[in-house]
């Protein structure tokens, strides 16, 4: 019974590249969430998905960055043409419900640099 | 605008001796609150948790106190182990609805041998 699972694990990019961060939620969760940690900060929320459906992206930049939690296959969060401020570790999480009401299931995080 | 404060970044507690970790919250209609656990280059993992119609949660070694009036939950760890070490994250969210998961900056809790 695998956790949360996301790569790639550490992933090195050049300013304006693009990074693709991937995450399959726990088997009979179909609530996504992303969080990023800047270095010495708490875990800042970035979007809420269901399957097909973004249900929260209050916390996501206007610009640059997209996500999708597609019917078939795992969520994806893409960061267009990266700047060095985008260096972090982004968490995604899984729930089997609403996180009002449900804990969250933590992947091991993606370390995105940008040099 | 933080809406939950972990003042204390840090912590040192000799083992066997209790930890205390405190969160203050500002906003009211947080109902649900929970502790997670984060080790280095690792996700963080869900310790306990307690709703507010409750005042304390117990877990084995772990207990959480809410004081809804103050708006302040606290997190006892006893007797402090050294694979306790860790930094502790204090979390609210609004309850049964899709309101997000509000986190703390966190605190690092080192115990002693």
């Amino acid at each position: 019974n695998a956790g949360v699972m996301q790569n790639p694990r550490h992933l090195v990019r050049r300013r304006g590249q693009e990074a693709r961060l991937r995450c399959s939620p726990m088997k009979g969760h179909s609530h996504v969430y992303w969080y990023r940690q800047l270095p010495e900060e708490g875990l800042k929320f970035m979007v809420y998905l269901q399957k097909e459906n973004i249900i929260d992206e209050s916390g996501m930049p206007k610009e640059r960055f997209s996500a999708e939690f597609p019917k078939e296959g795992p969520s994806i969060l893409r960061i267009q043409q990266v700047v060095r401020g985008d260096s972090a570790a982004y968490f995604c999480a899984s729930s089997i419900g609403p996180s009002g009401a449900n804990v969250l299931t933590f992947g091991a995080g993606s370390r995105l640099t940008v040099l | 605008d933080q809406q939950v404060k972990q003042n204390s970044p840090s912590l040192s507690v000799q083992e066997g001796r209790i930890s205390i970790l405190n969160c203050d919250y500002t906003n009211s209609m947080f109902d649900y609150f929970l502790w997670y656990k984060k080790y280095p280059a690792e996700g963080p993992t869900f310790l306990i948790s307690i709703s507010s119609i409750k005042d304390k949660n117990e877990d084995g070694r772990f207990t959480v106190f809410l004081n809804k009036s103050a708006k302040h939950l606290s997190l006892h760890i006893v007797p402090s182990q050294p694979g306790d070490s860790a930094v502790y994250f204090c979390a609210a969210s609004e309850g049964g609805g899709n309101t997000p998961l509000v986190f703390g900056k966190g605190t690092r809790l080192s115990v002693i041998a």
